[in-house]
């Protein structure tokens, strides 16, 4: 199985900062990578998928970046929605496996 | 707009069964790539089945964690996905989101979730 790992598990960041957030695979995946956004107590919701390309309705302030192994979430300015839990995951084989999550709190 | 809705959650006892339905709207489900994911509580998400497409003749993949136990099927003419769930096990217990996923893997619409609470 590939092996998703993500960090930090936690962030804290205040509104208006530049937040980045690293997934990285156990082999590599090429390009095949989605990143979700999810609020406690909602589903996730898709951001990005293969590994740089936004998901309509996502505002631009989220991007992606990577390949291979190493995968970054940049989120360019930090809104007070943007708090939340996010996920990564690959999808280049079965079984499809996320990452243990990052929570961006506020400081 | 693409709707999932789940149902069929609830309170079971270890070594029983449960059937998850799904509803489906907005589009035609024999087009697409169906999978079942699951969050325990406080945890991550984990992939735990998948319903490839009407061109791609509705092949199945299973998480080896389920595999053998539970059972993904589909009914396009009812717009409506299924998984049965039998042996349940006390680490079983999660909400499990239906989810309609791109023909390339990725899991792109999201249900609401359903909770399946194993215990006795």
């Amino acid at each position: 199985d590939i092996q998703m790992t993500q960090s930090p598990s936690t962030l804290s960041a205040s509104v208006g900062d530049r937040v980045t957030i690293t997934c990285r695979a156990s082999q590599s995946i090429s390009s095949w990578l989605a990143w979700f956004q999810q609020i406690p107590g909602k589903a996730p919701k898709l951001l990005i998928y293969k590994a740089s390309s936004l998901e309509s309705g996502v505002p631009s302030r989220f991007s992606g970046s990577g390949s291979g192994t190493e995968f970054t979430l940049t989120i360019s300015s930090l809104q007070p929605d943007d708090f939340a839990t996010y996920y990564c995951q690959q999808y280049t084989g079965y079984p499809l496996t996320f990452g243990g999550g990052t929570k961006v709190e506020i400081k | 707009e693409v709707q999932l809705v789940e149902s069929g959650g609830g309170l079971v006892q270890p070594g029983g069964s449960l059937r998850l339905s799904c509803a489906a709207s907005g589009f035609t489900l024999s087009d697409h790539y169906m999978d079942w994911v699951r969050q325990a509580p406080v945890k991550g998400l984990e992939w735990v089945a998948r319903s490839r497409n009407k061109p791609n003749s509705y092949t199945t993949e299973y998480a080896a964690s389920v595999k053998g136990r539970f059972t993904i099927s589909r009914d396009d003419s009812k717009n409506s996905l299924f998984l049965q769930m039998n042996s349940l096990e006390t680490e079983d217990t999660a909400v499990y989101y239906c989810v309609r996923s791109d023909s390339s893997g990725y899991v792109r619409y999201w249900g609401q979730g359903t909770l399946v609470t194993v215990s006795s």
